[in-house]
């Protein structure tokens, strides 16, 4: 099993549409969870930490499901502008993160 | 945005030739990475610092060696480069431990013929 698991899509959804991605992990031990977006042939940056809790932040919900494994995110009204990938990222409870090869979203109008 | 610059941004070069990419930062973090991105793996580590000349190995660090002589400063050489390594090149950093919050560099795009 991967340490980090992404369906690579793409999502094709209409403007204003409702979208969700799934991203499954395989240390139980894993403690930090994090969604980046990366724009095409640009850098990845932070879109926002995922609590056990659940948190939000505007238009996106990401939820941590620590006994089967995964996060997610959801965002609600989507815009043109969401169309990027979307980089699912774990640590290992080791020195490190691992990121996930992406999930990509296509809004079109 | 963090302030991370990467130099050069673009870069061709021939195989068996050695290559040096430079990662600046202006927070004063103290962990540096290297990552390579390439089709089908997502971003991989090459080698990481967490503090100055204390560098170690990530998954994919065959081929590659590092250098940090400054706080600000993370060096990643390529001895003798090969056409596997072709690929785009991110630096990152992050404040307190690698399991905080990284920010990346805008990468480099390396081409090796």
């Amino acid at each position: 099993r991967k340490e980090v698991e992404q369906d690579p899509g793409p999502f094709n959804v209409p403007e204003g549409a409702t979208v969700a991605f799934n991203c499954t992990y395989s240390n139980s031990a894993s403690q930090s969870f994090f969604w980046y977006r990366q724009d095409c042939r640009k850098e990845p940056k932070l879109l926002m930490s995922v609590y056990s809790s659940g948190n939000e932040d505007g238009r996106f919900t990401a939820q941590l499901n620590r006994a089967s494994q995964y996060i997610s995110l959801l965002i609600r009204d989507s815009k043109l502008s969401d169309s990027a990938t979307y980089l699912c990222v774990v640590d290992l409870n080791t020195d490190k993160l691992i990121f996930g090869t992406g999930t990509r979203l296509q809004v079109f109008p | 945005d963090a302030g991370i610059t990467q130099s050069p941004r673009h870069k061709v070069t021939e195989t068996g030739t050695p290559v040096t990419l430079r990662c600046h930062q202006t927070e004063n973090h103290r962990y540096m990475y290297w990552y390579r991105q390439d089709p089908g793996h997502g971003l991989r580590l090459i080698h990481y610092s967490y503090g100055v000349k204390d560098t170690d190995k990530g998954e994919v660090s065959d081929g590659y060696s590092v250098s940090r002589s400054k706080t600000e400063d993370f060096l990643l050489t390529l001895e003798s480069a090969t056409s596997s390594q072709t690929s785009v090149y991110f630096c990152a950093i992050s404040e307190g431990s690698p399991q905080e919050t990284q920010y990346f560099g805008p990468g480099t795009r390396l081409l090796v013929l």
